[in-house]
């Protein structure tokens, strides 16, 4: 079975610092799709990225990145300056073989950020 | 907006009462999956329907239904409800066998159990 770890429960900074929210992963299968969401104290799930398990290439997005690690089974995301609005909580997830429909995701238990002025 | 819409937003019942959660998935998507986030439990997979019939199941309770109609909106019933049941229930939709897996979510619902 699978499996998601987010081992911070919660993280403060200041604005402007950057900030690395922790993911790591467990599956016996080859195939894999990762993914980050954000729950903003609205309630909503949006998602953010997602990246399979055949790519291992980081990724930059304005002030977000991603770094993937299949040897460590990680992947960790960072906020560079951030910001207030950034206050949310960050969900890790993943899902398992591309092939069919049965596409549910499996979460972390979120990491909590908060953003001070 | 994900294009996923939830009703209702907020729900107040009472232990031992039945209710429904409907949800419209996005214009076009086939897969509607439905999940429950408790503050105990976090965000757990309850069911996933494809085109009307049920694709997977996780961790739902016997006192919970789900279907998917025609149209494909789906509705999730709650029945003999207990304090425990009280959380956010959400949905979410994915167009189905070529996607590459994110799920697009709807608002929520969020039930409180008395």
């Amino acid at each position: 079975a699978q499996k998601v770890t987010q081992a911070q429960t919660e993280i403060s900074v200041v604005e402007k610092e950057d900030v690395t929210l922790d993911c790591v992963y467990e599956t016996r299968d080859t195939t894999y799709y990762l993914f980050w969401y954000k729950q903003p104290p609205s309630g909503e799930l949006v998602f953010l990225i997602r990246r399979n398990s055949f790519d291992e290439q980081n990724e930059i997005s304005g002030r977000y990145s991603w770094n993937f690690q299949k040897s460590t089974s990680s992947f960790n995301f960072t906020i560079t300056a951030s910001q207030v609005v950034d206050s949310a909580v960050y969900f890790c997830a993943l899902s398992l073989s591309p092939s069919g429909s049965a596409r549910q995701l499996t979460f972390g238990s979120g990491t909590q950020l908060t953003v001070l002025p | 907006d994900s294009g996923v819409t939830q009703t209702p937003k907020h729900l107040i019942t009472a232990t031992g009462q039945r209710v429904t959660l409907r949800c419209s998935p996005r214009s076009g998507d086939l897969s509607v999956y439905w999940y429950q986030q408790s503050l105990d439990q976090g965000l757990q997979f309850l069911i996933q329907y494809y085109n009307g019939e049920e694709r997977a199941k996780g961790n739902i309770l016997e006192r919970f239904s789900a279907q998917q109609f025609p149209d494909l909106h789906s509705e999730l019933n709650l029945s003999s409800l207990e304090l425990g049941d009280s959380a956010l229930y959400f949905c979410a939709s994915s167009p189905g066998d070529r996607n590459t897996g994110e799920l697009f979510f709807g608002e929520g619902s969020r039930l409180t159990v008395l």
